[in-house]
């Protein structure tokens, strides 16, 4: 069976900080999502990471996939309160996905 | 991309009755999932959708509690049966759009049972 751990599951930073964020996953895959949630919405697609070594870049966020470790990363620079949500990476095992838990982040002035 | 048009957005029920979500995508799709999100919590696959045949579901999800029909490649509604407080969730559609551009998701339905 198919497990995604995330880490950490809260994260507060202060504006201008970088952190990272971890995704795991327990079976091979070529394929990883990242998806964005604010406050009582939806699930909004961030990146999608096709393939080993695959890097992605939008704005703040950048998102890389090491197939061979099993891991994904997420890494915010210089955070702004924008950025304040809930964030999960997303495996396919076939055809469905399996999310991670989710990572809460909270930017502060 | 594809649109996904879900409703209703939210709801309030009374426990025993039962509530019937609708998911509409723009383009035909092979298959259709719905997702359960309680509070707090990450998303749980309940059960795919393909049209013509049986939803498959998930462990801990069953056909009674959980009624799917697909009746065309753009088009599937996840019914809520017999619904108790434990049933508020956040019930979610979702579509792959292709291997490029992954998954997207309906807008969502906000069920509060009371």
């Amino acid at each position: 069976e198919l497990k995604v751990e995330q880490n950490p599951l809260f994260l507060s930073m202060q504006e201008g900080k970088n952190y990272t964020i971890y995704c795991n996953y327990s079976t091979t895959s070529d394929r990883l999502y990242w998806y964005r949630q604010d406050p009582g919405k939806s699930l909004e697609s961030l990146f999608v990471l096709l393939s080993n070594g695959a890097v992605k870049q939008e704005g703040r966020l950048m998102a890389s996939l090491d197939t061979k470790a099993r891991l994904s990363t997420l890494h915010i620079t210089a955070a702004v309160h924008d950025l304040s949500a809930t964030y999960f990476c997303a495996v396919p095992d076939r055809f469905k996905l399996t999310f991670g838990k989710g990572t809460l982040l909270t930017v502060n002035p | 991309s594809a649109v996904i048009s879900q409703k209703p957005s939210r709801d309030i029920c009374q426990r025993g009755t039962s509530l019937t979500i609708q998911c509409q995508v723009d383009s035909q799709v092979t298959m259709m999932f719905w997702y359960r999100q309680q509070p707090g919590q990450s998303l749980t696959l309940i059960a795919t959708a393909n049209q013509g045949s049986e939803a498959t579901y998930e462990s801990g999800f069953v056909i009674d509690k959980f009624p799917i029909s697909r009746p065309n490649l753009t088009f599937s509604t996840l019914t809520v049966s017999n619904m108790s407080p434990e049933d508020s969730s956040i019930y979610l559609c979702s579509v792959e759009l292709g291997t490029y551009y992954g998954y997207t998701f309906g807008s969502g339905t906000r069920l509060t049972v009371v």
